[in-house]
This record gives structure tokens, sequence and C-alpha cells, in this order.
């Protein structure tokens, strides 16, 4: 167990449509980074929130957007839903320290089994 | 734009076996992690390497980070069911977000 959360666990969606993930991340942390991980694959980068703000951001259309609230838990929204969208959407929470270089530790939630059809 | 590989793709061995597992990369990464990824599940957090050629050990685990800090490999001793699931290595550099390789599927047969 991580303490990170995601809700729902599953969910099916048609094509076209939006859809709204959530996550709660583990007490303490401050970041939020959301992947998502195709069937076989390993999990690419979606972006990263960092005490509200956006972090960092991979090679996903503007369609993708996000949230992070005060009390760090964050959103990940997808509009104009395509089939190739169907995944595993992982959040991951961190605990980033201001002047710290390096890479955070993350710990992963269970994830959210997206299928589009 | 840093890619890992990983190999085998896939993996099948007897309990009580001996296996190896590979992360490869052209690109220099300031860290690596492994992670162990069961159906249905987010991936675990089994370890971070940070030094070039630093070895560590977590039970029948052996972890090696490449001198260059190209690449890595997960030793497993002795394997069990309880080994399968799905390994990831994930690179960092300098505080830049994780790039994840396609991970390498182990089934460990009782």
């Amino acid at each position: 167990e991580t303490g990170v959360t995601q809700s729902p666990t599953h969910l099916i969606k048609t094509r076209g449509q939006q859809v709204t993930l959530r996550c709660s991340s583990q007490s303490g942390h401050n970041t939020v980074s959301w992947y998502q991980q195709a069937l076989g694959q390993g999990p690419q980068f979606i972006f990263q929130y960092y005490r509200e703000e956006e972090n960092g951001r991979g090679n996903f259309p503007p369609r993708f957007s996000g949230l992070q609230f005060p009390n760090y838990s964050s959103e990940l929204n997808v509009n104009a839903l395509e089939l190739d969208d169907s995944a595993l959407y992982l959040c991951a929470s961190s605990l980033k320290l201001a002047g710290v270089r390096g890479a955070d530790t993350q710990y992963f939630g269970p994830g959210t089994r997206l299928t589009v059809l | 734009t840093q890619l890992l590989e990983q190999s085998p793709q896939f993996l099948s061995i007897q309990e009580g076996e001996n296996l190896t597992v590979y992360c490869n990369s052209s690109s220099v990464f300031s860290s690596l992690q492994w992670y162990r990824q069961e159906p249905g599940e987010g991936p675990v957090l089994l370890v971070t390497v940070v030094t070039g050629g630093e070895v560590k050990k977590l039970k029948r685990l052996t972890f090696q980070f490449g001198d260059a800090r190209k690449d890595s490999s997960l030793h497993i001793t002795a394997a069990q069911p309880g080994d399968t699931g799905l390994y990831l290595c994930a690179g960092a550099n300098y505080g830049q977000n994780f790039v994840f390789g396609p991970g390498t599927r182990l089934s460990v047969l009782p």
C-alpha cells in the first residue's frame, strides 16, 4: 500500500466523450505525476503538477489537461476521447524539495483502467 | 529523446532458477529505478541506483548500474512464483521526469 488512491477503478466511455480521473496523493507529498500505460507497454509520462502548477509535460496533445488542488490531490481530464486513449492511467505522488536536485521517489496508485469504445 | 530498452521482453522459468534482465540506453541517466508491477496494480519501487558501477542487493535481487550510467541489470537468484510480474526500469536526468522502458514480463512456474 503506497497511500496513493485513484478513482474510478474502471471506466468505459465512447469516442468523442470527455473523462475526468482523480488521484489522492500520499500524505505529505506535494507533487503528482500522471502516466498512460497501454497494454503491454511501460508507462508514458503525461505531465506533472508541483504545488498546483504544471511542472513538465510529455508528448501528449492539449486535450489531455490536469489540475492540482491545494490539498495536492489531482485530476486528469481527457477531451474528445479516441480509441487509442484506452489504457491504464497511473498517478504517482512524490515529495519535491525546493533546491534539491535529483529525481523524486515516486509512489504509484493502482491506476484507472479506461476503455474507449 | 531518451529511450530505454529492456530485454528479454518475456521470460518464463522454473522455480529455483536464476535469471538476469537488462535495461539499456544510449543516454546517460543521473538515477535509475527498478519497479515490479502486478496485473491490475501500479508499479512498486524496488530500488534506486545513482552511482555508476553501484551494486545493490535486496534479498535475492541484485541490481547493478553500469559504469557509464547508461545501463542496468537485475539478477534474481532462486526465483520463486511470487517473483512473477512485469519488471520496469525507469531513468531520470537531474530533476527531469522519469522515462520508462517497456518492461520484462517474468513468469516463474512452480
